[in-house]
């Protein structure tokens, strides 16, 4: 069974950082792209990176893009994004997921809640 | 970039059928869609994924009451035999060579 648990949220100060991690476990990791989602409070799904299995190429959204990087450790089954300046509208919960052959989610993970305020 | 469009809401009566629809934006009509359903409080989950041609693929544990079909641009969702648990909201997903996009979601409640 394929589990995704994510660990590392908070409470954080505009203009600090976090490292989120994503350890996963019932699938070969190197041999999936992976991605982190995010929901702010009572709003939608908003994708925020992606990274493919081994080769490693990384997407970002426009509003992270600079601020945020994503990166897989693929002989510890781990995801991470770390999230530098962060601002009062990266308040959210972050989600990771796996990405199927062809492109779509077919897997979540729990969330962890990520806070920026002062 | 592609951009999916959802209807903010929608309500069926318990055991009846619901058909929830994601449009895609002009240029994007060819592309596959995914769609998740998040139950209150809850983590999202994925439900299955779409073609052009009307294919579904549902993942696994997903009951046979859930559906998939296509026409055109639009991406549609059936639930059958609506059941209490189906209350949640749905939203899909498509994606492009570096980009993915989520559609607004439909909040689905069941009378």
């Amino acid at each position: 069974e394929v589990q995704l648990l994510e660990s590392g949220g908070g409470l954080v100060q505009p203009g600090e950082s976090l490292r989120l991690s994503c350890a996963a476990s019932g699938l070969t990791f190197s041999g999936y792209a992976m991605t982190w989602v995010r929901q702010a409070p009572g709003k939608g799904l908003e994708w925020v990176s992606s990274i493919s299995g081994s080769t490693a190429n990384t997407y970002y959204v426009d509003s992270v893009r600079g601020r945020f990087t994503i990166s897989r450790d693929n002989s510890k089954s781990t995801l991470y994004l770390q999230m530098s300046s962060l601002r009062a509208e990266d308040t959210a919960t972050y989600y990771c997921a796996r990405l199927v052959g062809g492109g779509g989610i077919d897997y979540w993970g729990q969330g962890t809640l990520v806070t920026v305020s002062s | 970039q592609p951009v999916l469009t959802q209807s903010s809401s929608a309500s069926a009566s318990l055991g009846s059928s619901v058909k929830l629809t994601c449009s895609l934006s002009s240029g994007h009509s060819t592309y596959i869609i995914a769609w998740h359903q998040q139950q209150p409080g809850e983590a999202p989950r994925s439900l299955m994924k779409v073609e052009r041609s009307g294919n579904y693929n549902k993942g696994s544990g997903v009951p046979d009451r859930f559906s998939g079909s296509s026409s055109g641009a639009d991406r549609y969702l059936t639930i059958s035999n609506l059941q209490s648990e189906d209350e949640a909201d749905y939203y899909c997903e498509t994606w492009d060579t570096n980009t993915r996009v989520f559609g607004g979601g439909t909040k689905l409640t069941v009378l």
